[in-house]
């Protein structure tokens, strides 16, 4: 089942801080989050794995709430850069496979 | 980025006719998978791969077949195509288990007319 992801779309002035939900009514071992620009492929920006430290690089952060099976993304004073849409993807545990399933996307403008 | 490359970029055909999808990586990974992506649905798992001739299905794999005889490459094969499988087509590739980032190709935009 396709974890939930929500809003489905935010809209921010430059400097604004944003918080991107992702739930899954599964138990989860990780959580991936991803960004997409219009046309281009999603690129990977971080793991949140069952245990494991919440992770962050730059403006950007998140953390998982494994009793929960939720994950939130943190973008603090974003940019015009940090525009796309952002999807969550989920891996359940005893996944040999690295299967991930893939929310509906949360799409971010950020306008000047 | 990671090595990986898909073709064709770009294709139209029409109802009924074969398509092939070809996915190529060069960081010997033992993962690879298929996604298409359609508005309002993300990205959703067609079928993957864990090694040499050793292939699974994923959540929407009727219509579809793949094929891997060899690590770097992927093939995915629409036997005759219909207009349903109008879509993006991504390629992914996954170094290892579970809690390992998945990298992704630049797509392939398949139109069926």
């Amino acid at each position: 089942q396709q974890p939930v992801q929500s809003p489905q779309a935010v809209i921010l002035r430059e400097g604004e801080d944003a918080v991107i939900n992702c739930s899954s009514s599964k138990a989860l071992y990780s959580v991936h989050w991803y960004r997409q620009k219009h046309g281009e492929a999603p690129i990977f920006l971080m793991i949140l794995l069952k245990g494991g430290e919440q992770k962050g690089h730059d403006k950007i952060s998140a953390s998982f709430n494994e009793k929960k099976q939720q994950s939130s993304l943190y973008l603090t004073a974003s940019q015009l850069s940090y525009s796309g849409t952002y999807f969550c993807g989920t891996e359940i545990s005893n996944n040999a496979g690295n299967m991930l399933t893939f929310g509906g996307g949360t799409r971010l403008m950020v306008k000047p | 980025d990671a090595g990986i490359t898909q073709s064709p970029r770009h294709k139209v055909t029409e109802t009924g006719t074969p398509v092939t999808l070809r996915c190529h990586q060069t960081e010997n990974h033992r993962y690879m998978y298929w996604y298409r992506q359609d508005p309002g649905h993300g990205l959703r798992l067609i079928h993957y791969s864990y090694g040499v001739k050793d292939t699974d299905k994923g959540e929407v794999s009727d219509g579809y077949s793949v094929s891997r005889s060899k690590t770097e490459d992927f093939l995915l094969t629409l036997e005759s195509a219909t207009s349903s499988q109008t879509s993006v087509y991504f390629c992914a590739i996954s170094g290892g288990a579970v809690g390992q980032p998945q990298h992704f190709g630049d797509g392939t935009r398949l139109s069926i007319l």
